[in-house]
């Protein structure tokens, strides 16, 4: 097991809605990255975030955002859910934010929108 | 645009014979090439990775990785596979000339090992 945390573990909304997914990255890990994994498909990157800063994005909307805190925790929001949202998100945690960098996973989130 | 393909979408292999999970790649300049494989309710575990050097890469629990970069191919490999091994795996890629931190991932291959 890795030492990134993810919560909630299962979620559901309804469409129109705001979700908060909060992610605790491995300790000694400065750098966060957001996936999202639809059924069947292999991780599509959201988003990353080295020291507080965002600094690489992936091809989705400015309603999925991202925060990470000083401590390199990090929170996904995603606002006006679509019924499309409905995935499970995973969070990596890395330690620098090399192109040579291997992840670590959390367990994700499964979000269902209905 | 950088891309991963997994042609196959489910291997089968007899426990103990020899495993090949194919994976290609499209990307400019050098690439960062990663395996990571999926048990069911679980997040991904990193298996190996190849940034340069030796063309054959060993990682974890055996696996063992092939870049051939006139084949854009990063083919991951398994002398003896085992019914453990039964996964999901995925192939990604990072960096070249425009994919900074951009990883992309493969859609997946499906492994089933037989007793």
């Amino acid at each position: 097991e890795t030492g990134v945390t993810q919560s909630p573990t299962h979620l559901i909304k309804t469409r129109g809605q705001q979700v908060t997914l909060r992610c605790s990255s491995q300790s000694g890990h400065n750098t966060v990255s957001w996936y999202q994994q639809a059924l069947g498909q292999g991780p599509q990157f959201i988003f990353q975030y080295y020291r507080e800063e965002e600094n690489g994005r992936g091809n989705f909307p400015p309603r999925f955002s991202g925060l990470q805190f000083p401590n390199y925790s990090s929170e996904l929001n995603v606002n006006a859910l679509e019924l499309d949202d409905s995935a499970l998100y995973l969070c990596a945690s890395s330690h620098g934010q090399g192109v040579n960098t291997e992840a670590f996973f959390g367990q994700g989130t499964r979000l269902t929108v209905v | 645009a950088q891309s991963v393909a997994q042609p196959e979408d489910q291997v089968n292999v007899a426990e103990g014979n020899p495993l090949t999970v194919k994976c290609t790649y499209s990307v400019s300049g050098n690439p960062y090439l990663f395996w990571y494989v999926q048990y069911p309710n679980r997040g991904l575990q990193f298996l190996l990775k190849y940034i340069t050097g030796d063309n054959l890469v060993k990682g974890s629990y055996g696996f063992e990785a092939e870049f051939n970069k006139s084949q854009t191919s990063f083919h991951l490999k398994k002398p003896s596979a085992l019914v453990s091994d039964s996964a999901l795996y995925f192939c990604a890629v990072r960096g070249g000339n425009t994919g900074g931190f951009k990883t992309i991932f493969g859609a997946g291959t499906r492994l089933f090992v037989k007793a």
